[in-house]
């Protein structure tokens, strides 16, 4: 039962296009979000976070929306670079003291120069 | 600066084999986890732990089991290793979060182990 979902494996973008990465969840329980990216050989880095008591949250180029009725949120990369080609992973916590999160499956993002 | 060291970068064992991988972290957190990467099928949440000496498992712990001695230090033991076994594993650790806001969780660089 796969409660986080990416369900595009990949996208591609030019550079200084937008890149938007989605993301869906089913439990209702979820109250924050976050968003990590995780170059080869490396692990995975926190890039950006949203509580669900907001909608958006912009850090620089980066932006995550939160649509709590459709259970989606989405981040947005603009302008995109090459060095933002990575794997994106979408989690979600329930919160409480041991901070358990649920991953998404990843998307590869590709910004082709 | 948060940091998160695994035993090892790579690894290759034989079917059968004990297998040990560590992980330390020099933040004093209170919470480590143990999660796997698999193609298609993203994090996986193997053990937890939210303090010395606890564990709990998560999603997937059949094959696995855990040792907190340390605050520090967080083991994942694989008791005999089978082919099923190969893939990336992931360390991270996080503060218990006084709010909604500090769930950040900082992972180690992995460990890709394969099982021959």
């Amino acid at each position: 039962d796969q409660q986080v979902k990416q369900n595009s494996p990949s996208l591609s973008v030019q550079e200084g296009r937008i890149s938007i990465l989605n993301c869906d969840y089913t439990n209702s329980m979820f109250d924050y979000f976050l968003w990590y990216k995780k170059y080869p050989a490396e692990g995975p880095t926190f890039l950006i976070s949203i509580s669900s008591i907001k909608d958006k949250n912009e850090d620089g180029r980066f932006t995550v929306f939160l649509n709590k009725s459709a259970k989606h949120l989405s981040l947005h990369i603009v302008p995109s670079q090459p060095g933002d080609s990575a794997v994106y992973f979408c989690a979600a916590s329930r919160g409480g003291a041991t901070n358990k999160l649920i991953f998404g499956t990843g998307t590869l993002l590709a910004v082709q120069p | 600066d948060v940091k998160v060291t695994q035993s090892s970068r790579y690894l290759v064992k034989r079917t059968g084999e004990k297998v040990f991988l560590e992980c330390v972290q020099d933040m004093d957190h209170e919470n480590m986890f143990w999660y796997r990467q698999d193609p298609g099928l993203g994090l996986r949440l193997i053990y937890f732990s939210y303090d010395v000496k606890m564990k709990e498992k998560g999603d997937i712990p059949e094959g696995y089991s855990v040792s907190r001695e340390k605050k520090e230090r967080f083991s994942l033991i694989l008791e005999s290793a089978s082919t099923n076994q190969t893939s990336m594993y992931l360390c991270a650790s996080s503060s218990s979060p006084a709010s909604a806001f500090q769930e950040t969780q900082y992972f180690g660089p992995g460990t890709r182990l394969l099982v021959l």
